[in-house]
């Protein structure tokens, strides 16, 4: 159970482009979902939370009119990277968590996307 | 800023036990400790979580002491395919949100 799948995973695109990364929680329900960035060898960097039917969280340093994040639905989250720069490249992942069943309920992640702009 | 600190690397040899503790002096009375495996290219994978004492499941046991300050995550008989990074979890309140932040991890290498 708990699985958390993320679409896709490899993005190659050209600079200016705008890149939509789905996330689906297949099993259970999230009403709190995560995005999350990676560059090589470091650690995770949370950039923004969402809530179902509420606007995102952003941390930070993270721009919200770049990374414009939804989540309509209590299975679905996207991250849209807008007019996307080679400065942009990273590995993205979301995560997912069902926070009406208490704080001992973890958050699953899914497998990223490898995003790299040319 | 992370809740929880880590030694950066360790390196093990194949079979033999590995334990990796974490510190997380700050933690809430409400916090459960959660550890997650992260291999190259793949998001983090969920190992065990505890709130206290010890917690055992099929892959790992994890052992906290009465003052949950610090948590040990221990891996028995570790392979070569265990070598990946360890991240320690506790969560963070903010803006109504119970969230993860993570720290630098602990890259364990396993040696044949």
């Amino acid at each position: 159970g708990a699985v958390v799948s993320q679409h896709p995973s490899w993005v190659i695109c050209k600079s200016g482009t705008s890149v939509k990364i789905e996330c689906r929680s297949l099993d259970f329900q999230a009403t709190t979902m995560f995005w999350y960035r990676q560059f090589p060898k470091q650690s995770l960097m949370l950039m923004a939370t969402s809530n179902e039917g509420s606007k995102a969280t952003y941390e930070q340093g993270v721009e919200k009119d770049k990374f414009l994040i939804n989540h309509a639905s209590l299975t679905l989250s996207t991250l849209t990277v807008t007019s996307a720069h080679p400065e942009d490249s990273s590995f993205y992942i979301c995560s997912a968590r069902d926070a009406s069943q208490g704080l001992n309920q973890p958050q699953h992640f899914g497998d990223g996307t490898r995003l790299s702009i040319l | 800023l992370a809740k929880t600190t880590q030694p950066i690397s360790m390196d093990s040899y194949e079979g033999q036990e590995v334990n990796i503790t974490c510190s997380h002096n700050n933690i809430a009375t409400n916090d459960y400790i959660t550890w997650y495996q992260q291999f190259p290219s793949q998001g983090p994978r969920f190992i065990i979580q505890g709130y206290k004492t010890k917690v055992t499941n099929e892959v790992a046991s994890l052992f906290i002491p009465a003052d949950r300050k610090s948590s040990t995550l221990s891996l028995p008989r570790v392979s070569l395919s265990d070598t990946a990074v360890y991240y320690c979890l506790v969560g963070d309140w903010d803006s109504g949100t119970y969230k993860y932040i993570f720290g630098t991890g602990t890259r364990l290498k396993v040696l044949a």
